[in-house]
């Protein structure tokens, strides 16, 4: 894996389900990987920065965990509110320079 | 802190035109970042500057882009001439380190159509 990767690219769940989506990188050179979360109209928030293997972070109903060595990191939600809709980014640090290249992003959709 | 502050939120012009856009940064903050969104490329970094100085702008797409920042609290992106692919939502973003850890804080960004 060359950049990052993000999936599914859309998820569509209804109010109470819990959810999951991934996100791949490069597990050489690894710094750290940052989540944000992206309401329409609005601008990327800061959720978690994850740097060692194995961490997992938690905020509320959202959680992540990170696998340095295979290049993954999950991002759960639980219980899903229609105010979870968004698009969640994830960002690889690139070297130790703070530049942070993006994935695509997965973008939730929750039906009350 | 009132956060990122961009302006215009919105802008349409007609190809050919200069475009300027504007940003200051959150106070004491010394790193400001540029950042491009598109549907084909997602959210892609096009300069970004330490202590007012343009550190690496790898990331700008040619010529026509240009970027300052005169001093701490203000810095401006500017395309001259525009062309409609510069259509995009451009965020511009502040941290107060580089640290791998440093969290950065976006701006509501500039939607800019060019027609």
């Amino acid at each position: 894996i060359l950049n990052v990767e993000q999936s599914p690219q859309s998820l569509h769940v209804q109010e109470g389900d819990s959810t999951n989506f991934t996100c791949s990188f490069p597990s050489s050179n690894f710094y750290a990987l940052h989540w944000y979360r992206w309401e329409t109209a609005k601008s990327p928030e800061a959720l978690f920065v994850m740097t060692l293997n194995g961490d997992e972070k938690k905020k509320g109903r959202i959680s992540a965990t990170l696998n340095t060595k295979e290049g993954y990191s999950y991002l759960y939600i639980k219980g899903s509110q229609p105010e979870d809709s968004a698009t969640y980014l994830c960002a690889r640090i690139r070297s130790n320079t703070g530049k942070l290249i993006f994935g695509q992003g997965t973008t939730l959709q929750v039906k009350p | 802190d009132a956060g990122v502050i961009q302006s215009p939120r919105h802008e349409v012009t007609e190809m050919g035109q200069e475009v300027t856009l504007r940003c200051k940064p959150i106070s004491g903050h010394d790193y400001l970042f540029w950042y491009r969104q598109t549907m084909m490329r997602g959210l892609e970094l096009l300069i970004y500057f330490n202590n007012n100085v343009p550190i690496d702008d790898s990331g700008m797409p040619e010529d026509r882009f240009s970027a300052k920042m005169p001093n701490a609290s203000f810095s401006t992106l500017k395309i001259q001439p525009s062309e409609p692919r510069d259509s995009a939502v451009y965020f511009c973003a502040s941290s107060a380190g580089q640290g791998t850890t440093d969290t950065q804080y976006f701006g509501p960004g500039t939607r800019l159509t060019v027609l």
